[in-house]
């Protein structure tokens, strides 16, 4: 089937720093991402959906100025968490859409990202 | 009111077992559901999806009351494979782009 691959898995970074997270649909193209953060022992809260060559839409309450997504190409989208601080520490998740809804079969997800800041 | 609410969990269960999962959702309009399964730390899995019907894959069995807005999971003669974290998931599409919203997920731990 097909593959989204995320990169990296774990991130350990300093408090400040910027993170960034890939993820790459191998074998199909994505026409929308969604990016998912997951605290411990919570569900998967969606942050953002981006299609490809158009400004993400971010959910209420989560900044748009501190979590970057660019969804430059079909087949990658980034996030990027600016100035990370202990709060953002969280497992962050990608999905990617090959076609409109209600094919779920063609909803993949990357493997996630651990994200600490220490 | 949360838009998914399952079982807090967690179901500590022997093998061989039988366990239900129940979820409810909020939004009426809601039209496809689904129970996904993640284990620590891993991306979700689609386990199957959840019909009108009611559908079944093996020892798995999924039912859907919509008057009641309300989704089931039975898994039959649990394994130690089984244990993980079970997600009820719905999708209220409103346009070609709608994300699924999750439920927070029901710990199973199957023990020997």
């Amino acid at each position: 089937g097909a593959v989204v691959s995320q990169h990296p898995s774990r991130v350990i970074c300093k408090s400040g720093t910027s993170v960034k997270i890939e993820c790459r649909s191998l074998d199909f193209q994505a026409t929308t991402m969604f990016w998912y953060r997951q605290f411990p022992k919570q569900s998967l809260m969606l942050m953002a959906t981006s299609n490809e060559g158009s400004k993400a839409t971010y959910e209420q309450g989560v900044e748009k100025d501190k979590f970057l997504i660019n969804h430059a190409s079909l087949t990658l989208s980034t996030l990027t968490v600016t100035s990370a601080h202990p709060e953002d520490s969280s497992f962050y998740i990608c999905s990617a859409r090959a076609g409109p809804l209600p094919s779920n079969e063609k909803l993949f997800f990357g493997s996630g990202t651990q994200l600490s800041v220490l | 009111r949360k838009e998914v609410e399952q079982d807090p969990g967690p179901f500590n269960v022997p093998e061989g077992a039988t366990v239900a999962f129940n979820c409810t959702y909020s939004n009426s309009a809601s039209q496809s559901f689904f129970w996904y399964r993640q284990d620590c730390r891993k991306e979700p899995k689609l386990l199957m999806s959840v019909y009108s019907s009611g559908n079944e894959d093996g020892r798995f069995t999924a039912q859907l009351n919509r008057a009641s807005q309300y989704i089931s999971l039975l898994i039959r003669d649990s394994k130690l494979s089984d244990s993980a974290t079970y997600l009820c998931v719905v999708s209220t599409p409103s346009s070609g782009n709608t994300p699924l919203v999750f439920g927070k997920g029901t710990r199973l731990s199957v023990i020997a």
